[in-house]
């Protein structure tokens, strides 16, 4: 049972533009959800995080949105740079501090 | 920011071997640390929960008995691959609790790469 989605396993933006990475939950009991951005045989480095109790997070270029009634999520990347280039998980924390990661998403950005 | 580092990186062994790898946190300390294993194009599974000075909590379906689990200190976490076998090749991947701009979250080592012949 997948309780976080990433029903996008790539997606190709160009440069400047917005990248949109989306990510779908089943579980209400998350309190927390964090974006990661991951290279290739690397760990994956903390981005962005969001408060259930927040519908909007914002630093610098990236932008997270919290959707509860639809329990949606979304990062949204402004404007995009080629070395965004990677793969972005979603991840949603349970009160005892597990996480539980999506599929991931592979963005890349066309310069 | 928090660093997280991982020793080895990569490790080749024979079938029935066992692997030690060790997961520093260098500039903080993390009373909570976690192993996931990550397949390849798949999402990072999370094997167990290790605590400073008390027992794993593994996760369901993970072999505690192989999968061995030491948190002796708050900056080391060990996980050892007991009598390896090929199905055990895969990604291993650490994380420490740790907090930035006073938010809880997990911060990641680089990952070691195991290949069991």
């Amino acid at each position: 049972d997948q309780q976080v989605k990433q029903n996008s396993p790539s997606l190709s933006v160009q440069e400047g533009r917005i990248s949109i990475l989306n990510c779908d939950y089943t579980n209400s009991m998350f309190d927390y959800f964090l974006w990661y951005k991951k290279y290739p045989a690397e760990g994956p480095t903390f981005l962005i995080s969001i408060s259930s109790i927040k519908d909007k997070n914002e630093d610098g270029r990236f932008t997270v949105f919290l959707n509860k009634s639809a329990k949606h999520l979304s990062l949204h990347i402004v404007p995009s740079q080629p070395g965004d280039s990677a793969v972005y998980f979603c991840a949603a924390r349970v009160a005892t501090n597990k996480l539980i990661f999506g599929t991931g998403t592979l963005l890349a950005v066309q310069p | 920011g928090a660093v997280v580092s991982q020793h080895p990186s990569w490790v080749i062994c024979k079938s029935g071997t066992s692997v030690k790898i060790e997961c520093r946190s260098l500039d903080f300390q993390a009373t909570t640390m976690f192993w996931y294993r990550q397949f390849p194009k798949q999402s990072l599974m999370l094997m167990a929960t290790s605590n400073e000075g008390s027992k794993a909590t593994y996760e369901q379906g993970v072999e505690k008995d192989k999968f061995l689990i030491n948190h002796a200190s708050l900056t080391l976490s060990t996980l050892t691959v007991t009598s390896a076998h090929p199905e055990d090749s895969s990604f291993y991947i650490c994380s420490a609790r740790g907090y930035r701009d006073f938010t809880d979250t997990q911060y990641f080592g680089p990952g070691t790469r195991l290949t069991v012949l």
